[in-house]
């Protein structure tokens, strides 16, 4: 166990649904990182959020977004999903300034 | 931008081989380098890291110096085990300063370790 959690593991939904993922972070860890893992674009990075202040964008599509709560847990919303969002999305958290990461074992998403 | 460049795979090796993984970097600042690894199905787990200049970052047998004047960050490992067979990652963080810590990665190389 990493300490940081991610759920559902697995979700299956047509295209055109609105779908919810959720990450907590490791304990003491303020920074809550989104990244999208697919075949044709390896791992890209979508958002990141610090303290509940959205603090940098990656390649997020307007369709997808999210946010950090009070208690530091962060939840990616997708929408209008299309067959391409069908990926592995993973949440990572951090403490300090680049030096140390760490990863959920990540949530895949099936578009049909 | 920054940006990570690695070997592309996949890389078949047998058991006991010395294993090489290029990765150079592209970063106008500073940046922190790392390894991560994933196994099938898994997440991501760091492998290594190194925050500066000439700092070597080693676990389990892998190693990799951060060499500043050729932005390279090369993964070696002396003797591969059948367990090593992953997709192996390199990503930097930090490196346009700021307060974006976001990590980018390299595209990822696959291992494959035969015995």
């Amino acid at each position: 166990d990493s300490g940081v959690t991610q759920t559902p593991k697995h979700l299956i939904t047509a295209t055109g649904q609105r779908v919810t993922l959720r990450c907590s972070p490791r304990s003491g860890d303020l920074s809550v990182y989104w990244y999208q893992q697919s075949l044709d674009q390896g791992l890209q990075f979508l958002i990141q959020y610090y303290n509940g202040e959205e603090r940098a964008k990656g390649n997020i599509l307007e369709r997808f977004s999210a946010q950090q709560f009070p208690d530091l847990h962060s939840e990616l919303n997708l929408s209008s999903l299309e067959l391409g969002d069908s990926a592995l999305y993973f949440c990572a958290s951090s403490a300090d300034r680049g030096v140390s990461y760490t990863f959920g074992s990540g949530t895949r998403l099936t578009v049909v | 931008g920054d940006s990570v460049t690695q070997m592309e795979g996949p890389v078949t090796l047998s058991e006991e081989a010395f294993l090489t993984i290029n990765c150079t970097y592209t970063a106008t600042g500073y940046p922190s380098l790392f390894w991560y690894v994933q196994y099938p199905g898994e997440g991501l787990q760091l492998l290594l890291k190194a925050t500066k200049a000439d700092d070597k970052g080693s676990n389990k047998g892998f190693e990799a110096t951060y060499r500043k004047e050729t932005t390279s960050f090369h993964l070696e490992k002396g003797s591969v085990q059948v367990s090593d067979s992953a997709v192996y990652f390199c990503a930097l963080s930090g490196g346009s300063g700021g307060s974006n810590y976001k990590l980018t990665f390299g595209k990822g190389t696959l291992l494959t370790v035969n015995p």
